[in-house]
């Protein structure tokens, strides 16, 4: 079945680049995403890459996307307190009706 | 601005009691969605709703109900309140392509 995995936990120091790692199953799924959800606030959708791209670039955000490996990555650069946060990985379902989330990498941010 | 509301932040109710949780979207978006979220389990699926008046079962439907009448709300109900759905309740709208779901700010909920 559809299945999206990343680790649970990331630490880093402030103005450090961030890494959060995500693995998805389904090979047909249009898109893929990073949320992020701030403390006791919804889901934010903070991009979204097409299947057919590479890598995709905003400000501080990159991310990168290896189809082969099914393995998307979003890198923070410069990462500051703000940044503090669970980011969540999803990738479209099979019937492109909702999304299928990962359970959430926990970013903290020391400064 | 696009905008998803929720009925409460927070809510204390007593076991056996029913509970309403109501969700608003402005976007004229035919889907939308209720989830709850514990920690480490991440979010999961209780039920969406891709039109008016249909629903859908998702991961875990078991205690829950949902009701769309009109397009732009979404009702989740618990019928009889469990101690073991304390959690956090989140609404979400969505487009169709690309699928990108709105959240509301969600609802905490403990039951007694």
């Amino acid at each position: 079945g559809e299945d999206v995995e990343q680790s649970l936990f990331l630490s880093v120091r402030e103005g450090d680049s961030s890494v959060i790692n995500c693995t998805y199953t389904d090979s047909s799924s249009t898109y893929l995403y990073w949320y992020k959800q701030e403390p006791g606030a919804g889901l934010q959708l903070l991009t979204y890459i097409f299947s057919n791209m590479d890598m995709k670039q905003d400000q501080r955000l990159t991310v990168l996307l290896n189809k082969k490996d099914k393995h998307l990555s979003l890198r923070i650069a410069d990462t500051q307190t703000g940044d503090s946060a669970i980011y969540f990985c999803a990738e479209s379902d099979q019937a492109g009706t909702a999304l299928i989330f990962g359970k959430g990498t926990t970013l903290s941010v020391s400064s | 601005d696009v905008k998803v509301t929720q009925s409460s932040r927070y809510l204390v109710k007593r076991t056996g009691e029913k509970v309403f949780l109501e969700c608003v979207q402005d976007m004229d978006h035919e889907n939308m969605f209720w989830y709850r979220q514990d920690p480490g389990l991440g979010l999961r699926l209780i039920y969406f709703s891709y039109d008016v008046k249909m629903k859908e079962k998702g991961d875990i439907p078991e205690g829950y109900s949902v009701s769309r009448e009109k397009k732009e709300r979404f009702s989740l109900i618990l019928e009889s309140a469990s101690t073991n759905q304390t959690s956090m309740y989140l609404c979400a709208s969505s487009s169709r392509t690309p699928i990108i779901q709105y959240f509301g700010p969600g609802t905490r909920l403990l039951v007694l």
